[in-house]
């Protein structure tokens, strides 16, 4: 069975531009989960969907950050415009249904703004 | 809110020796608990977990146990190997209203072990 995948593992952009990170979650995973670490702090909650629905979007930090999950498969991440403090690393994580609580995560996306 | 504090990295160790990772934390519910690691250029594996008070979660000799009256889930192993060298970070489940599970992470402490 496929793990989470990521996509793409490292970008690199200079303020001001739009970057969209994706994530595939494991086969038949209701749930999908963004997190992000940034400057080696903790790692931060930013939303979750069951299936194409935002369960909760209480840790997105601004409206520069976009997240969808059309049809319930795949998510993107998308940044808009990127600014320097967005740099970190992005990760991803999916369950299968809300009592199977444990999450699996990807391998994270490193993002890099300049 | 929920908060997760465990102890500052790096933590560098010699090959067979015991390791103590401390956490502890802070939960308005009745939280799970989990360990996660990341071996370099690998993402976030879960390591153990917990769903109740008492219970220890264990994988590749690492042991944690729930204690609800310190809110503490340290993570211990009697021998370290070279191959452990990793971030490890302690998280919980708030298994809130609602659902959700969003996890809460510590910052992660570094372990190096070296011959």
């Amino acid at each position: 069975e496929a793990g989470v995948t990521q996509f793409p593992s490292h970008s690199v952009i200079e303020k001001g531009q739009t970057v969209t990170l994706r994530c595939d979650p494991i086969s038949g995973h209701d749930n999908l989960y963004w997190y992000r670490r940034v400057m080696g702090k903790e790692i931060k909650f930013l939303l979750h969907f069951v299936k194409e629905s935002k369960q909760d979007e209480s840790g997105m930090p601004n409206n520069r950050f976009l997240a969808e999950r059309t049809g319930g498969t795949y998510s993107t991440l998308k940044v808009q415009p990127a600014e320097l403090e967005d740099s970190g690393v992005y990760f991803c994580a999916s369950s299968q249904d809300s009592v199977q609580e444990t999450q699996y995560f990807g391998p994270g996306t490193r993002l890099l703004v300049l | 809110g929920d908060s997760v504090t465990q102890m500052e990295g790096p933590v560098t160790l010699s090959e067979e020796a015991f390791l103590t990772i401390n956490c502890t934390y802070t939960a308005t519910g009745y939280p799970s608990l989990f360990w996660y690691v990341q071996y370099p250029g690998e993402g976030l594996q879960l390591l153990l977990k917990a769903t109740k008070a008492d219970d220890k979660g264990s994988n590749k000799g690492f042991e944690a146990t729930y204690r609800k009256e310190t809110t503490s889930f340290h993570l211990e192993k009697g021998s370290v190997q070279v191959s452990d060298s990793a971030v490890y970070f302690c998280a919980l489940s708030d298994r809130g209203g609602g659902g959700g599970n969003k996890l809460t992470f510590g910052t992660g402490t570094q372990l190096k072990v070296e011959l």
